[in-house]
């Protein structure tokens, strides 16, 4: 069975611009979830999608948002991109909504801000 | 306030020793849910173990073996006879019946097994 795969793996930007990154969750998982993770502050979450619907939001500024499609593959866009948001960028799913579910993470896009 | 605690920032121990890294977490929820990730350089998260607030039966699999408390709101990990392949960035993870999928990380423990 296919892990969770993300695309792109690396990506620079310049500030001010936005960023989408993809996600697609183990076939037949339904519940995505976004991280951030920087050496300063850690893994901290930033959403999570079930069924389409965002159920959780991290406390992350309005410039972070997300979606998940039908098919349960999920994006996440940046705008206005600041030097801070520089980070790896990591998705998990699960098998459905809920605390107990374990995660299964993606590699990771790392995303540099100039 | 941080959930999740992991005092030991970088660890280095000689292969074949034991050693402990140390979780402490804290929540209100009477639910919740208690995890172990390991991070090695390629960057991926790997599931380790998942406890829930009603088990607190310590748990081996293998060389690793976890120590649930809730009288210390403690979820230790030791890893007996460690190798070098052990070496990696451990993650303690909690989450809680009320926010779902939500998981709240600790700051991690790098581990370096010297060969």
């Amino acid at each position: 069975k296919a892990g969770v795969t993300q695309t792109p793996r690396y990506l620079i930007k310049t500030r001010g611009q936005q960023v989408t990154l993809s996600c697609s969750p183990i076939s037949g998982h339904r519940s995505v979830s976004w991280y951030q993770q920087t050496p300063g502050q850690g893994l901290q979450f930033l959403f999570e999608y079930f069924s389409e619907t965002q159920r959780n939001k991290g406390n992350f500024p309005g410039r972070f948002s997300g979606r998940q499609f039908s098919n349960s593959r999920s994006e996440m866009n940046v705008s206005t991109l600041e030097l801070g948001d520089s980070a790896l960028y990591l998705c998990a799913s699960s098998l459905l909504a809920g605390a107990y579910n374990e995660q299964f993470f993606g590699p990771g896009t790392r995303l540099t801000v100039l | 306030a941080q959930k999740v605690t992991q005092a030991q920032t970088e660890i280095s121990v000689v292969e074949k020793e034991d050693v402990t890294l140390d979780c402490v977490y804290e929540t209100r929820d009477t639910t919740y849910y208690l995890f172990w990730y390991k991070q090695p350089p390629s960057g991926e998260l790997v599931f380790l173990i998942r406890r829930n607030s009603f088990d607190e039966q310590n748990e081996i699999s293998g060389r690793y073996s976890w120590n649930f408390q809730k009288s210390t709101s403690s979820f230790n990990f030791t890893i007996t006879a460690s190798q070098v392949v052990d070496s990696a960035v451990y993650f303690c993870a909690l989450s809680e019946a009320n926010t779902g999928n939500q998981f709240y990380f600790g700051t991690g423990t790098s581990l370096t097994v010297i060969p």
